[in-house]
C-alpha cells in the first residue's frame, strides 16, 4: 500500500543552522501538508500546499520557515534559523484531492532536536 | 477556543474489553478523523466520518458522529494489548476557502493491559 515517507527520521541541529526536513507524499496526491508536535502537545498544522503554491498557513509558519516542491516527487519544509522551541516531530501528510471526504495521510515524522 | 478535545484523557482496560472515548468540537466541519498514535511514532489514520455522516464502522472500530451536539465517538471493541496508543480526533474544520486543515485534540491514551 503506497505511504507518505520523510527523511531524515532523526535530525540533531545546532541553534541558528538551517534544517530541511523531506517528504515523499503519495504519488497521485495532490495537497500537502506539514504538521508538527511539540513533545507532549497537540498536533499543530503548519502549511498546506497545492498546485505549487502555499493554500493555508498558520501563525508558527513564520518567515523562517519555508515548503517547496523541488520535483515531482519530493516536498520540502526549511526552516532558515532554527531556534530552541522549533524541537519537535514533524509530519508530513498528504491527500489526493480536496474535498470532505478525503483522507490525509501522515508520514512517520521527523524528529527534530535543535540545541 | 479549542477543537477536538477528547475525552477521557486517559484509558486503562483489560485485553477484551471494549474502549470508548470521545472528541467535542466548537465549529462546523467538513469531516472528522480519528488517529493512532504509538508512542513517539507517525499518525496512523483509522477512520474518517463526513459531517453528513452517523455512523461508521472499521473492524473492531466503531465511530458515531452527533454534529447537533458537535461530538463524536470512537470504540475500540474486543481489545488487545496492541491497541495500546494514543488517540487523536482531528476536525477538518468547514471554511470557504480551504480544505484540510486538520485541527487535533489532544488525545486519550488508552493502555490495554493482558
Amino acid at each position: 500500500e503506497p505511504e507518505v515517507t520523510q527523511t531524515p527520521s532523526h535530525q540533531v541541529t545546532q541553534m541558528g543552522q538551517e534544517v530541511i526536513l523531506r517528504c515523499v507524499p503519495i504519488s497521485n496526491h495532490l495537497y500537502f501538508y506539514w504538521y508538527r508536535q511539540i513533545l507532549g502537545q497537540k498536533v499543530e498544522f503548519l502549511v498546506s500546499f497545492y498546485n505549487n503554491e502555499i493554500s493555508e498557513k498558520s501563525e508558527i509558519f513564520d518567515d523562517q520557515f519555508s515548503v517547496e516542491r523541488p520535483d515531482g516527487s519530493n516536498f520540502t519544509l526549511k526552516i532558515r534559523s532554527t531556534k530552541l522551541e522549533d524541537s519537535a516531530m514533524y509530519f508530513c501528510a498528504s491527500n489526493r484531492a480536496g474535498g470532505p471526504q478525503e483522507t490525509q495521510y501522515f508520514g512517520p515524522g521527523t524528529r527534530l532536536l535543535v540545541l | 477556543s479549542q477543537q477536538g478535545e477528547e475525552d477521557p484523557q486517559a484509558l486503562s482496560i483489560q485485553e477484551g474489553e471494549n474502549a470508548t472515548m470521545n472528541c467535542s468540537y466548537k465549529t462546523s466541519i467538513n469531516n472528522l478523523q480519528w488517529y493512532r498514535q504509538n508512542s513517539g511514532r507517525g499518525l496512523v489514520h483509522l477512520i474518517l466520518i463526513r459531517s453528513n455522516e452517523r455512523e461508521k464502522h472499521s473492524g473492531r472500530l466503531r465511530v458515531t458522529l452527533d454534529t447537533s451536539k458537535k461530538s463524536s465517538s470512537l470504540l475500540i471493541t474486543a481489545s488487545r494489548a496492541a491497541d495500546t496508543a494514543s488517540y487523536f480526533c482531528a476536525t477538518d474544520v468547514l471554511t470557504t476557502d480551504s480544505w484540510g486543515k486538520l485541527q487535533f485534540g489532544a488525545g486519550t491514551q488508552v493502555v490495554v493491559t493482558p
